[in-house]
């Protein structure tokens, strides 16, 4: 079975500074996506970053890189220059293949940004 | 810009009153997802449709139903709301089934059981 792990309680960070939000996760397939979504207060949940299990570097999306370690089972998220408007919930999450592929969630990380 | 629209935004419904909820994609995307959501939960997927092909989870209940009569349009049909089910309810879409397909999601209509 599948299974996404985040364990952090609300994270704080100041402006400007980086940000690592912490992702473990569980599978027996070889072939499996990480995906991390951002979900603010409004509710709509944003795709920020993708990471392929055979993808040789490490994904990066502007300001959001992901530090994945395959031998530990971790995607962790990166945010570099943190912004207020990046506190949100963030949730990581896994596909495995097949017809039914579905996107595995963790329980989310709170992420409240300081002025 | 192409995207994934939900209608409405904030729905209330009395107790057993059925209700529908809106979801409609410009990404000519295959595959379209519900998924339910509590508060300070992980979404959890209800279905999903690759194409016309219907795909419930073993833990939906039957309360749940949805139709899709077109690539861009899929509903949400809750027969008989209860308090439990008050929630927000999140589309999404993706182009395939698959490890590295992306999924795309609309800004989620809140549900209100009074």
């Amino acid at each position: 079975a599948q299974k996404i792990t985040q364990t952090q309680p609300g994270m704080f960070v100041q402006e400007k500074e980086a940000v690592t939000l912490d992702c473990t996760y569980d599978t027996s397939d070889p072939s499996y996506g990480l995906f991390w979504y951002k979900q603010p207060s409004s509710g709509e949940m944003i795709f920020l970053i993708y990471q392929g299990s055979y993808d040789q570097q490490n994904a990066t999306e502007g300001r959001y890189s992901l530090n994945f370690q395959k031998a530990r089972k971790s995607a962790n998220l990166v945010i570099s220059a943190s912004q207020l408007g990046d506190s949100a919930m963030y949730f990581c999450a896994m596909r495995n293949p097949g017809a039914n592929s579905k996107l595995t969630f963790g329980k989310g990380i709170t992420l409240s940004v300081r002025p | 810009d192409a995207m994934v629209i939900q209608n409405p935004r904030y729905q209330v419904t009395q107790f057993g009153k059925p209700v529908t909820l809106s979801c409609s994609q410009t990404l000519n995307h295959n595959v379209m997802y519900w998924y339910q959501q509590k508060s300070s939960q992980a979404p959890k997927l209800l279905f999903h449709y690759y194409d016309k092909d219907f795909n419930n989870e073993a833990d939906t209940p039957d309360n749940f139903q949805s139709r899709r009569p077109n690539t861009s349009f899929c509903f949400l049909d809750i027969r008989s709301p209860g308090l439990g089910d008050a929630a927000m309810y999140l589309c999404a879409t993706s182009t395939r089934r698959g490890a590295g397909e992306t999924q795309y999601f609309g800004p989620g209509t809140r549900l209100l059981v009074l």
